[in-house]
């Protein structure tokens, strides 16, 4: 299997700044997304990393160290609707199609 | 809106019951997934599917089988269903590029089974 580690519990209060880390080790790493789930739904597609460097969209920034095995999820301005858990993947090109999710982090946001 | 639909939202079955879940995706990907996930655990996957009738078996594939007959369509059995096979199965679908990398996965909604 792929190791992708992610913490499992993190807390902050609205307004401000949380950074969710992700380190994984795999071969023919081909790209990491990130996806925010709520509780009893589906998860979404927040962000894609291909490249090394940071990806801003809005509140959320994604950032990615190919060498280091590393990304993180920046939340900016924290919501009370920002409280989810977010999965790390993984895609390997030799594995055409798979993801490897992380087991997410439960971010928990107080007002 | 891109769609993926699982056939049910909660489901109630029987101990050796056959049981099946279906999905269907709107978006003409090649790529189609089935997990399976349980607190603690994350997202686990049991089955994938790269192509109309081909199958590849995940993390987990055991008690299960699956079936891909047409394009849209993916279906998860549990030949007999236990009770360790009680959990939320969610099913994905994606397309890949011809650098040969991966689109995002679009989820559907989940299918809750209890199996008593």
């Amino acid at each position: 299997g792929q190791n992708i580690d992610q913490p499992t519990e993190m807390t902050a209060t609205e307004g401000a700044i949380v950074q969710i880390n992700c380190t994984y080790q795999t071969s023919g790493f081909n790209g990491l997304f990130w996806y925010q789930q709520h509780a009893g739904e589906a998860p979404t597609f927040l962000s894609y990393n291909v490249l090394d460097g940071l990806e801003e969209k809005g509140r959320f920034s994604s950032f990615l160290s190919r060498s280091k095995g590393y990304s993180y999820l920046l939340l900016k301005e924290l919501q009370m609707k920002d409280s989810a858990s977010y999965l790390c993947a993984v895609s390997r090109g030799s594995t055409l199609g798979r993801l490897y999710f992380g087991r997410g982090t439960q971010l928990t946001v107080w007002p | 809106d891109v769609k993926v639909t699982q056939s049910s939202r909660y489901l109630v079955k029987r101990t050796g019951e056959k049981v099946f879940l279906e999905c269907v995706q709107d978006m003409d990907h090649e790529n189609m997934f089935w997990y399976r996930q349980d607190p603690g655990l994350g997202l686990r996957l049991i089955y994938f599917s790269y192509d109309v009738k081909m199958k590849e078996k995940g993390d987990i594939p055991e008690g299960y089988s699956v079936s891909r007959e047409k394009k849209e369509r993916f279906s998860l059995i549990l030949e007999s269903a236990s009770t360790n096979q009680t959990s939320m199965y969610l099913c994905a679908s994606s397309s890949t590029t011809m650098d040969r990398r991966n689109t995002e996965a679009f989820f559907g909604q989940g299918t809750r089974l209890t199996v008593v």
